[in-house]
């Protein structure tokens, strides 16, 4: 069974732009959530979903957002970048969502560095 | 911010120590999970303890939940160089079910 896989792995952009990042989970499940990990803050929890609809969100500035599609796919995406904006997102699925979330599996995330 | 509090942030060990990183809350926890990072790589899940008083092994890996389940552990017998990495706790804190991440302690074995 494919793991979660998540694009592009690496990119760089300068403070302004805006980026999408894409997550496939693994076949079957239906929960994808982001976080965001960085040096200082650690893993943050940015957003949940689940069956296309968002269950949950982080601390984050509306400049993050995200969604999920009907094959449970999902991207998230930041606008007007910053340079704390810089970290490697990662992308984690799972069988159901709830208190039962159980394990997560994450992809190998995707770097960005904001120049 | 994070809501757990994870110690030590750092330890180096030598090779066939023991390692131990402690994981606390300030609130009963409903479970708590515990991740693998190698350096580069990302979160891998270890476990998930739920009952009060847990305590699970996985070779020589072992895992405790508090009684109060308002705190957790993880011990490593005789470390190996494999054993390098980030470990982190994540909990349903603060009334969420979301897992929150501790800070993670980065153990580095020497050989």
């Amino acid at each position: 069974k494919a793991g979660v896989t998540q694009t592009p792995r690496y990119l760089i952009k300068t403070r302004g732009q805006q980026v999408t990042l894409s997550c496939s989970p693994i076949s079957g499940h239906r929960s994808v959530s982001w976080y965001q990990q960085t040096p200082g803050q650690g893993l943050q929890f940015l957003f949940e979903y689940f069956s296309e609809t968002q269950r949950n969100k982080g601390n984050f500035p509306g400049r993050f957002s995200g969604r999920q599609f009907s094959n449970s796919r999902s991207e998230m995406n930041v606008s007007t970048l910053e340079l704390g904006d810089s970290a490697l997102y990662l992308c984690a699925s799972s069988l159901s969502h709830g208190p039962n979330t159980g394990e997560l599996f994450f992809g190998e995330g995707s770097r960005l560095t904001v120049l | 911010g994070q809501q757990v509090m994870q110690i030590p942030q750092y330890q180096h060990v030598q090779e066939g120590e023991d390692f131990t990183t402690y994981c606390n809350s300030s609130t009963t926890l409903s479970n708590i999970q515990w991740y693998k990072q190698r350096p580069g790589g990302h979160p891998v899940f270890l476990i998930q303890l739920v009952k009060s008083g847990e305590v699970k092994k996985q070779k020589r890996l072992t895992f405790q939940f508090g009684e109060a389940k308002k705190n957790s552990s993880l011990h490593i017998t005789a470390t190996q160089t494999t054993d390098v990495g980030t470990y982190f706790c994540a909990g349903p804190w603060g009334g969420s079910y979301i897992p929150t991440f501790g800070r993670g302690t980065s153990l580095i074995v020497h050989p």
